[in-house]
């Protein structure tokens, strides 16, 4: 079945690069989604890829795909203490692009 | 531009209530979409609506869960005799067509007691 997976834990020093993995299993995905949601709050879209490309760089924000093994990741060059959040990698399966299949997070804690 | 405008944020409902949640898409959007979020969990997608149109209800639960999209006016989810479980973070969100990126409301929290 679709499923999305994410390690749930990163902690990294304020200035340093982060790098969040995810991994997905249905390869008919369309699109691939970055988002972020701070405590007691709605997720914020970050960026997201076509899966028809490898590569989106964003500001801070690099997104890497992997098609062939189905990997994808988020790298924030210049960690802030704002950047301190849960990280949610979705992808869109049906031809519409509506539902979407979230992971379970990544919680990144910045320490300076 | 306003976002995504869910309310109430917070909402407390005893055992067999019931919970309405309302989401007001962003302006020039008409695809709504429901998810919910428990505790330590990534979201889970409930239904796809569009201007009184229902697409895709298969994240729904079957029984006392439902959900509109009027001509006028919010759409709505609504909880019918609500229990333990169905406290949860409920989000809404909204995209301008089918497919397009979808962003998020701040979400309603339901706590059943």
């Amino acid at each position: 079945g679709e499923d999305v997976e994410q390690s749930l834990f990163l902690s990294v020093r304020e200035g340093d690069s982060s790098v969040i993995n995810c991994t997905y299993t249905d390869s008919s995905s369309t699109y691939l989604y970055w988002y972020k949601q701070e405590p007691g709050a709605g997720l914020q879209l970050l960026t997201y890829i076509f899966s028809n490309m490898d590569m989106k760089q964003d500001q801070r924000l690099t997104v890497l795909l992997n098609k062939k093994d189905k990997h994808l990741s988020l790298r924030i060059a210049d960690t802030q203490t704002g950047d301190s959040a849960i990280y949610f990698c979705a992808e869109s399966t049906n031809q519409a692009g509506t539902a979407l299949i979230f992971g379970k997070g990544t919680t990144l804690s910045v320490s300076s | 531009n306003a976002g995504v405008m869910q309310n109430p944020r917070h909402l407390v409902r005893r055992r067999g209530q019931e919970a309405r949640l309302r989401c007001s898409p962003m302006k020039g959007h008409s695809h709504v979409y429901w998810y919910r979020q428990l505790p330590e969990e990534g979201l889970k997608f409930m239904v796809y609506l569009q201007k009184e149109n229902i697409i895709d209800e298969s994240g729904m639960p079957k029984e006392r869960f439902s959900a509109e999209f009027p001509k006028e006016g919010p759409s709505i989810l609504r909880i019918q005799q609500v229990v333990r479980g169905d406290s949860a973070a409920y989000f809404c969100a909204s995209s301008p067509g089918a497919g397009n990126e979808q962003y998020f409301g701040p979400g309603t929290r339901l706590t059943v007691t």
